[in-house]
Parts: structure tokens; C-alpha cells; sequence
């Protein structure tokens, strides 16, 4: 079994519409991360957290949300999704060193 | 700003020859440093990664990277290109934890790599 899941692999939705991408993880790690890869610009770290009391906005953070239920789930929202977000979402986790992140399968959603 | 600049969009080799996939960053303080790949429809894999010591670090399938302090380069290579190495590369950096690097990886834009039969 994966160690890190993304559920849903593929969405598609209407501008205005409510999105929530979840990720599962059975690593143990305390740390996850949320990003989206876009073609040409790599990934952008969208919200980060350091464990269940602790969530952090990255680089790319407007528009989105997240809500880390346990130290093994970190979910993201997307409350009113916009072309624009149209992209692949992955979610990381790692351990307190993070010196290595594990990724899971990503999701790729598309916004009409 | 802390960068990571990949200045190849797309890398083309013939299986049996050696390959570079180059990579340069910008950070202030001490980087630690990551190459990632990603095939087709899967997430990201962890290659190898530069902490401290030996510039040249071996990491999976036969791939090695050099860090070199003065050229702030990370070029990921391998001795012998395989078809199955085809797949998009990303280099990224850290910064230390005493720079404030927090865990958080930046990330080049990646380079796709073809290996030809």
C-alpha cells in the first residue's frame, strides 16, 4: 500500500464551485505539505504544516485553505475555485529533519 | 530571494551515453540541496541530496550529483543513460535550519529528460 494518498486522482468542477483534496498518510511523519505543479514553474508550496496545531501558508496561499484533522490527514480547499487553479496537486510529508520529503500520487483537478 | 534555476527545458540523450541534467540556485547561508524525479502520472521521488562533506553524492538508480560552493551548482549526472531514465527532473534547496529553512523545499522548474534507443 502507498505510503502517502491523495484522494481524488482526478476532478473536474465549475468556476465557484467548493473543492476539498485529501491526503492520507501512514508514515508517522508530523510535517505535510500541500503543493501545485504547473508546467514551466515547478512546484510552489501552497500551505504547510508542522503538526496537528500547526499550519503555515507558503509561497502561493491565497484562494486556498487547509484543515490538519489528525497527524496523519491535511486537507486542502479550495472554497471558490477559479480557472486559474486549474493544476496538479500534490501532497509531501516528511519527518522533523526533512531531509527528505515522500510524495504522494498527486490529483489533478481542472477548474471550467 | 532564494531561487533555483534548472536552464534546460528538456535534455536528450542516447541510451549508453553519460548525462547532465544542470541546476544552480541562489540562497543566503548553507543550502542543502535535492534532486527529485518524476515519471509519468506518479509523484515526486527522492534521488539524492548534498548536506555537508563529499562534494560528488551517489543517490538511486545510479545517479550522482556534484555540489560545487563556488559555481553554486548541484548537475545531476549518470555514466550510462538508460531509455527507463526518461522522466521530468527537479533540483531543489533548503536552506539549513539555522538560515530559518523550516523544511520548506524550492523547486527549479524541471527538466524533462529523453533518453533515445
Amino acid at each position: 500500500d502507498a505510503d502517502v494518498t491523495q484522494t481524488p486522482r482526478n476532478r473536474i468542477t465549475k468556476t465557484g464551485k467548493r473543492i476539498m483534496l485529501e491526503c492520507s498518510q501512514t508514515k508517522g511523519h508530523d510535517r505535510m505539505y500541500w503543493y501545485r505543479q504547473d508546467p514551466g514553474l515547478g512546484l510552489r508550496l501552497i500551505y504547510y504544516s508542522f503538526d496537528v496545531k500547526d499550519i503555515n501558508k507558503g509561497e502561493i496561499s491565497d484562494g486556498y485553505s487547509v484543515s490538519r484533522q489528525a497527524q496523519a490527514k491535511f486537507s486542502l480547499s479550495l472554497e471558490s475555485a477559479i480557472p486559474n487553479q486549474t493544476a496538479l496537486y500534490f501532497c509531501a510529508t516528511s519527518d522533523f529533519q526533512g531531509l527528505e520529503q515522500f510524495f504522494g500520487p498527486g490529483t489533478r483537478l481542472t477548474v471550467l | 530571494a532564494q531561487s533555483v534555476a534548472q536552464p534546460e527545458d528538456q535534455v536528450n540523450v542516447a541510451e549508453g551515453n553519460p548525462l547532465t541534467v544542470k541546476c544552480t540556485y541562489s540562497v543566503s547561508g548553507n543550502p542543502y540541496l535535492f534532486w527529485y524525479v518524476q515519471y509519468p502520472n506518479r509523484g515526486l521521488q527522492f534521488l539524492l541530496k548534498y548536506i555537508t562533506g563529499d562534494n560528488l553524492v551517489k543517490g538511486s538508480y545510479g545517479f550522482e550529483a556534484e555540489f560545487n560552493k563556488s559555481q553554486t551548482s548541484f548537475h545531476l549526472k549518470k555514466p550510462s543513460a538508460l531509455v527507463s531514465d526518461s522522466a521530468l527532473y527537479f533540483c531543489a534547496v533548503r536552506l539549513h535550519p539555522l538560515s530559518g529553512g523550516y523544511n520548506k523545499l524550492i523547486f527549479g522548474a524541471g527538466t524533462r529528460l529523453a533518453v533515445h534507443p
